[in-house]
Order: C-alpha cells, then sequence, then structure tokens
C-alpha cells in the first residue's frame, strides 16, 4: 500500500508482558517517528529515526520503551514488562527528506495497546 | 522549547457558518507550523503548513490559517462549515533546523461540532 503501515491495530495484554509494536513507512522516507497518543491527548512525542539512527528519543518515557529501525526502513517499539499506564495508541509517521525539516509527517491509523 | 497551546476543548458551529480554531504557540526562532485532522479510529491526516512567505495558508478541504507573528498564533479557519468537518482538530510546530527532520510537538486538540 501507500501508506504507512502498523500492525497489529489492536493489542490486548496482561500486565508484566512484553509487546513489540511493528511500523512500515512510505516507501522511500527517511524519518520514522513514534507518539504516544492517550485518550483525549494529542500526540506525544516519543522517538525519531533518520535511517537506521535514532536522531532524537527524549520522549521514551522511561527504559521499559526501546524502539529500532534496523535496515532504515520498518521499525518496531518494544515495550517490557507492560504497565496499565502503557494503554494508549501508539502511532508512527513518516516523512521524506526534506531541505530544513519543512516536510509534513505522514501518520499511521495507529495501534491500539490496552495493558489489562 | 517548543510547545503548543490549544485553548478550546470544543468548538460548536451551524452548518454554512464560518469556523475558526484557535492555536498558539512558543518557539525559537522563526517555527514552522502544522494543522492535523483527526477523524474517529483513524490516523491523522495533514491539512496544511506554514514554512514562510504569505502568512494566509490555504490547504486541503477549503482550510486555510493565518500565521501572525506578532501574537504567535496560527487559527485554522474555513468560511463555510460542513457537517463532515466536525473531527478533532491538532496544531503543531517545529522549530527549523538544518539537518533534514526533527519532532512536531502536538496541541492538546479541539474537538470541531458542526451541527446541521
Amino acid at each position: 500500500g501507500a501508506g504507512v503501515s502498523q500492525t497489529p491495530s489492536n493489542k490486548v495484554t496482561e500486565k508484566g508482558k512484553y509487546v513489540e509494536l511493528r511500523c512500515d513507512p512510505i516507501s522511500g522516507h527517511t524519518a520514522l517517528y513514534w507518539y504516544r497518543q492517550s485518550l483525549g491527548q494529542g500526540p506525544e512525542f516519543l522517538i525519531y529515526f533518520q535511517g537506521t539512527g535514532a536522531a532524537d528519543d527524549s520522549g521514551l518515557p522511561n527504559d521499559r520503551f526501546f524502539a529500532v529501525r534496523p535496515e532504515g526502513s520498518v521499525s518496531t517499539l518494544k515495550i517490557q514488562r507492560t504497565e496499565r499506564g502503557d494503554s494508549a495508541v501508539y502511532l508512527c509517521a513518516s516523512s521524506p527528506l526534506t531541505s530544513g525539516g519543512t516536510g509534513e509527517l505522514f501518520f499511521g491509523e495507529g495501534s491500539r495497546l490496552t495493558v489489562l | 522549547a517548543q510547545s503548543v497551546a490549544q485553548p478550546e476543548d470544543q468548538v460548536n458551529v451551524a452548518e454554512g457558518n464560518p469556523l475558526t480554531v484557535k492555536c498558539t504557540y512558543s518557539v525559537s526562532g522563526n517555527p514552522y507550523l502544522f494543522w492535523y485532522v483527526q477523524y474517529p479510529n483513524r490516523g491523522l491526516q495533514f491539512l496544511l503548513k506554514y514554512i514562510t512567505g504569505d502568512n494566509l495558508v490555504k490547504g486541503s478541504y477549503g482550510f486555510e490559517a493565518e500565521f501572525n507573528k506578532s501574537q504567535t498564533s496560527f487559527h485554522l479557519k474555513k468560511p463555510s462549515a460542513l457537517v463532515s468537518d466536525s473531527a478533532l482538530y491538532f496544531c503543531a510546530v517545529r522549530a527549523p533546523i538544518y539537518n533534514q527532520g526533527g519532532k512536531l510537538i502536538f496541541g492538546q486538540g479541539t474537538e470541531l461540532s458542526v451541527k446541521p
């Protein structure tokens, strides 16, 4: 498909379990972003990649959260020892390489995580 | 640090009337400003952006936004609202950088309700 693809669309897990969320960006987009959106809130920045490297991971809330993008395309957000407070919609976005960072972000439909 | 404020949680408008959704920002230097729309259970969709140039920016679905540097505002407007415009609207800001990327910081969102 032409858009950003995120899987799974819904994930229900138990407290303490490990979760992986996958993002397949638009082909050719070098920048990839992860956001978290809680009910009634705006998207909260977690991390972004330029190519394979994390250019800014200042939004990751703690060391239970980790993200990788080993080949500069697909990315996986990993959450260890999940807590109920991790329940949210996790959004992925990608952006083409543009001068000065003026390009808009293209978002996927998100992965809804529920931690019981 | 960058920040965005959307002072209204909800805006109610009658169909056919003009609408305004307010946004103010704080950023060092000249900002890059964006508006996104989110329909229920969907990802965020880009509406328009201001990078430089004309202060009045036109975007998708008949929306426009006016950049006002002295008031640090970027209000979203539409001359005649449609019921189908009912959705959640997010303003976002990015500080200008030259390394071709950079996170967007989002506001809390404003729910627009257009009644027939």
